[in-house]
């Protein structure tokens, strides 16, 4: 799999666009953006994915440039629960291949 | 309805003695994974069971490392004379391979002391 960079921490202020960024500048044109997050103690969870269209869910929204060398995760109204690690995997799909986790982005929402 | 579970939570052992850990995953997913982590780390992969089969044992770090899915559903790591570096929490997936969704459901983990 592609390798991600992430920065190592962010702060938001609760109530704010949380806008996490990714660069995957090596990715392959049949290889998607996965982002997951974990919140401490627990195990980690799906957010979203895409290929090259912007994707919405009610978790999140996901924005692939055009090249697809980045992409940046929208939390649009951060709340003290969206504290967590936020991982960006890029990945091969469809298929069942394991996730490949960097380090990711501590995100820290701040009352 | 019910998560991936995982046990026991939290493991305690001495250097050399054999583990066991368990993880129910999500009925009906066929695909079963288990990661480890280490503080401060991302997950890292360790074998993806299809079915009853171990579809990719690459991530296994040496042969003290062994993971069964005899029917199916319920996995078990069986780690055996477990050294300190051994210490992280372990973690279990599964997945749905119908209807082109991949996404992975984790339990919560097991955290392994290895003293």
């Amino acid at each position: 799999d592609a390798k991600t960079t992430q920065p190592p921490s962010m702060d938001c202020a609760e109530g704010r666009a949380a806008n996490l960024p990714c660069n995957h500048s090596t990715i392959s044109g049949n290889e998607y953006v996965y982002w997951y997050r974990q919140i401490h103690s627990q195990g980690p969870q799906y957010i979203i994915h895409g290929l090259k269209n912007n994707e919405t869910n009610e978790m999140a929204s996901l924005i692939i440039t055009e090249d697809r060398k980045s992409s940046t995760l929208i939390l649009p109204h951060a709340t003290l629960r969206d504290t967590a690690v936020y991982y960006c995997i890029v990945r091969v799909e469809p298929g069942n291949t394991p996730l490949v986790f960097g380090k990711g982005t501590r995100l820290s929402v701040i009352a | 309805g019910a998560g991936v579970s995982q046990t026991p939570s939290n493991k305690v052992t001495e250097k050399g003695k054999y583990v066991e850990l368990r993880c129910d995953p999500i009925s009906g997913h066929t695909a079963l994974y288990w990661y480890r982590q280490s503080l401060g780390q991302g997950p890292e992969f360790l074998i993806y069971f299809q079915g009853t089969g171990a579809a990719d044992d690459s991530g296994l770090p040496n042969d003290r490392f062994f993971a069964v899915r005899p029917e199916g559903s319920v996995s078990t790591l069986k780690i055996q004379r477990t050294e300190r570096g051994d210490s992280a929490v372990y973690l279990c997936a599964s997945s749905l391979t119908a209807g082109g969704r991949h996404e992975q459901f984790f339990g919560p983990g097991t955290r392994l002391t290895v003293l």
